[in-house]
């Protein structure tokens, strides 16, 4: 089944330690969406990718980067962690069409504790 | 301008009884709309849209939703609820045509009890 897979499902890292997430789509989709969603609370867009320019929301810290090396795969890199930045993070995907990019299909999440 | 409005943070209800998750929009363009399921530790599935077809959508797992734009609203309901439909529900408005971001509601948390 075409699908959005994130890896890992849970991470742990230390407070200033950099990580990366990774998130790859088998839908051939070309827009790549990352959330961070904290608890109880609605996702918040990061940024997305559309085919590969690069287009961050105005709140998100420069804490957060992204890389797109191909259509398949997105990063979501944390260069240093602070434990505000504990929270689940989300791909998602879409095509874009002619009635706009349409649905985001999800991936199941990272979960990244900051110790 | 777009916002999303769920009028209910917490909705519980019995196994076999009937789900209403109410959801208010605004929006200065024609929207599309979208209900996502999430369940605990879970990425969000989409259970139905409208995106200017039939004002009666049919989603996944019994769900469905009208589309009144003369009350703005989009609310979701199922005849009778499962177990399994525990979870958060979050209404969501995009604009239609163009960049689709997603404006999320705050979401509602729906228990099932036996």
């Amino acid at each position: 089944d075409a699908m959005v897979i994130q890896n890992p499902r849970y991470q742990v890292t230390q407070f200033g330690k950099p990580v990366t997430l990774s998130c790859s789509q088998t839908l051939n989709h070309n827009v790549m969406y990352w959330y961070q969603q904290k608890s109880s609370q609605a996702p918040k867009l990061l940024f997305h990718y559309y085919d590969k320019d690069f287009n961050n929301e105005a709140d998100t810290p420069d804490n957060f980067q992204s890389r797109r090396p191909n259509t398949s795969f997105c990063f979501l890199d944390i260069r240093s962690p602070g434990l505000g930045d504990a929270a689940m993070y989300l791909c998602a995907t879409s095509r874009s069409g002619t009635s706009g990019y349409n649905e985001q299909f999800f991936g199941p999440g990272t979960r990244l504790t900051v110790l | 301008a777009q916002s999303v409005t769920q009028l209910d943070s917490h909705v519980s209800v019995s196994e076999g009884t009937p789900v209403l998750l109410r959801c208010n929009y605004s929006s200065s363009y024609s929207p599309s709309l979208f209900w996502y399921v999430q369940h605990p530790n879970k990425g969000l599935q989409l259970l139905l849209k409208y995106t200017s077809a039939a004002t009666l959508v049919k989603g996944i797992n019994g769900f469905e939703a009208e589309f009144k734009k003369s009350e703005t609203s989009f609310h979701l309901t199922k005849p009778s609820a499962h177990m399994s439909d525990a979870a958060e529900y979050f209404c969501v408005v995009s604009r239609s045509g163009g960049y689709n971001k997603l404006i999320f509601g705050a979401g509602t948390r729906l228990a099932v009890h036996p």
